[in-house]
């Protein structure tokens, strides 16, 4: 069985620091997915990382996946207010379809 | 615009009466997936379908049926709700393609069974 593990689950920073957040899965995986959800709203893709190595950045989010030590870190850099938000990994096997998703971290970003 | 939407929004029913909640999608995604988000455990997947007539299970599919007769729907159905059925649910929809399978979520459906 496939677990997903984030870290923190809470996560309360001022603006203009830096954090980052880990996933950590228990099988063999290259595909790997992160989101936000804002509340009471749905979620929204925000990374897709898909092999060993990837990184991707978008404005003050950065995604990375390390497949072997079956790690994703998504790092947040000069935090501001509209971070605020709880963000999810989730992992696809690679043998099929199944998405498992971590519990989430709940990113609160404080003036 | 591209969307998946759900009904309905929310719900409040009684253990055993059946209901159905809709999900359909207009992106002509062929794979389709539900999950049901409970405070500290994430979403978990309850089924999901590759194409038409195509289902599978997910992590937690007791209690819960579905089915894909086309492609733009697929309905989740609980036949006898009862209250560890509380929840919110959520669908979605996704297309693999070169980049990744990005998934595409409905607004969600807050059920309460009493």
């Amino acid at each position: 069985e496939l677990k997903v593990e984030q870290n923190p689950l809470f996560l309360s920073m001022q603006e203009g620091k830096n954090y980052t957040i880990y996933c950590n899965y228990s099988t063999t995986s290259d595909r790997l997915y992160w989101y936000r959800q804002d509340p009471g709203k749905s979620l929204e893709s925000l990374f897709v990382l898909l092999s060993n190595g990837a990184v991707k950045q978008e404005g003050r989010l950065m995604a990375s996946l390390d497949t072997k030590a079956r790690l994703s870190t998504l790092h947040i850099t000069a935090a501001v207010h509209d971070l605020s938000a709880t963000y999810f990994c989730a992992v696809q096997e690679t043998s099929g379809s199944r998405l498992t998703f971590g519990e989430g971290t709940q990113l609160t970003v404080n003036p | 615009e591209a969307q998946v939407t759900q009904n309905p929004r929310y719900l409040i029913t009684v253990t055993g009466k059946k209901l159905t909640v809709t999900c359909s999608q207009n992106m002509n995604h062929e794979y389709m997936s539900w999950y049901r988000q409970d405070p500290g455990l994430g979403l978990r997947q309850i089924y999901y379908s590759m194409n038409v007539e195509v289902t599978d299970k997910g992590d937690v599919p007791e209690g819960y049926k579905v089915s894909r007769k086309e492609k733009r729907n697929f309905p989740l159905i609980l036949e006898s709700p009862s209250p560890n059925q509380t929840s919110l649910y959520f669908c979605a929809s996704s297309q693999w393609t070169g980049g990744g399978e990005k998934l595409f979520f409905g607004s969600g459906t807050q059920l309460s069974v009493l």
